[in-house]
């Protein structure tokens, strides 16, 4: 899992609450994205940012919000508009830039519903 | 747009014999090809890569993967399998046309490899 941790390792969450995942790299990467993984689905992109302060929505954003104010962290908040947020998520890091960058993944959150 | 296909969920090997996961992709420009692993209830373990110039790439682990731009696939392939490869892999495709706003991978839905002692 290199130089990124994920945390918690498990989160609940009850009806109408937000909650933030953590991600963290200090691998001095410049991108960083977040996936959810769904069983028998693959890795969706929720949102990916190439820079400090600049963020950008993937194909399933709705329901989540971001900020990247460092580069080394990319929290994700898992509003209560996202009605159906059990899933396990993914945050990934790359060098930005590079023609064949490679992303790197954390060990993941599993977020649960109460 | 790019996508990638695994058309297998699950592969049954037995330990010893040689293993392969499909994996085939559409791209509208020349893609970058990646091959993960996945342990229960961890995150993506990078394999291999392919970019450019030789058609076989040999990656982590004994695996290989095998670049056909004709029949747009990428098959990870390992000629001895064990038990400890067990695991759920993940095919990814990234378009080289990609404007520098999207570098994100597009994956696969996997394929669970189980391999029988």
């Amino acid at each position: 899992d290199g130089g990124i941790t994920q945390s918690p390792k498990y989160l609940f969450r009850k009806e109408g609450q937000n909650v933030t995942l953590s991600c963290e790299q200090n691998l001095n990467h410049d991108a960083m994205y977040w996936y959810r993984q769904d069983p028998g689905q693959g890795l969706r992109l929720i949102y990916y940012s190439q820079i400090v302060n600049d963020f950008q929505k993937g194909d399933i954003a709705e329901g989540y919000s971001v900020s990247r104010e460092k580069k080394e962290s990319f929290p994700l908040t898992v509003t209560s508009a996202q009605k159906n947020p059990t899933a396990f998520y993914l945050c990934a890091s790359s060098i930005a830039g590079a023609r064949q960058e490679t992303q790197y993944f954390g060990p993941g959150t599993r977020l649960l519903v109460l | 747009a790019q996508s990638v296909a695994q058309p297998e969920d699950q592969v049954n090997v037995a330990e010893g014999n040689p293993l392969t996961v499909k994996c085939t992709y559409s791209v509208s420009g020349n893609p970058y090809l990646f091959w993960y692993v996945q342990y229960p209830n961890r995150g993506l373990q990078f394999l291999l890569k392919y970019i450019t110039g030789d058609n076989l790439v040999k990656g982590s682990y004994g695996f290989e993967a095998e670049f056909n731009k004709s029949q747009t696939s990428f098959h990870l392939k390992k000629p001895s399998a064990l038990v400890s490869d067990s695991a759920l892999y993940f095919c990814a495709v990234r378009d080289i046309r990609a404007d520098t706003g999207r570098r994100a991978l597009t994956f696969g839905s996997g394929t669970r490899l189980q391999v029988q002692p």
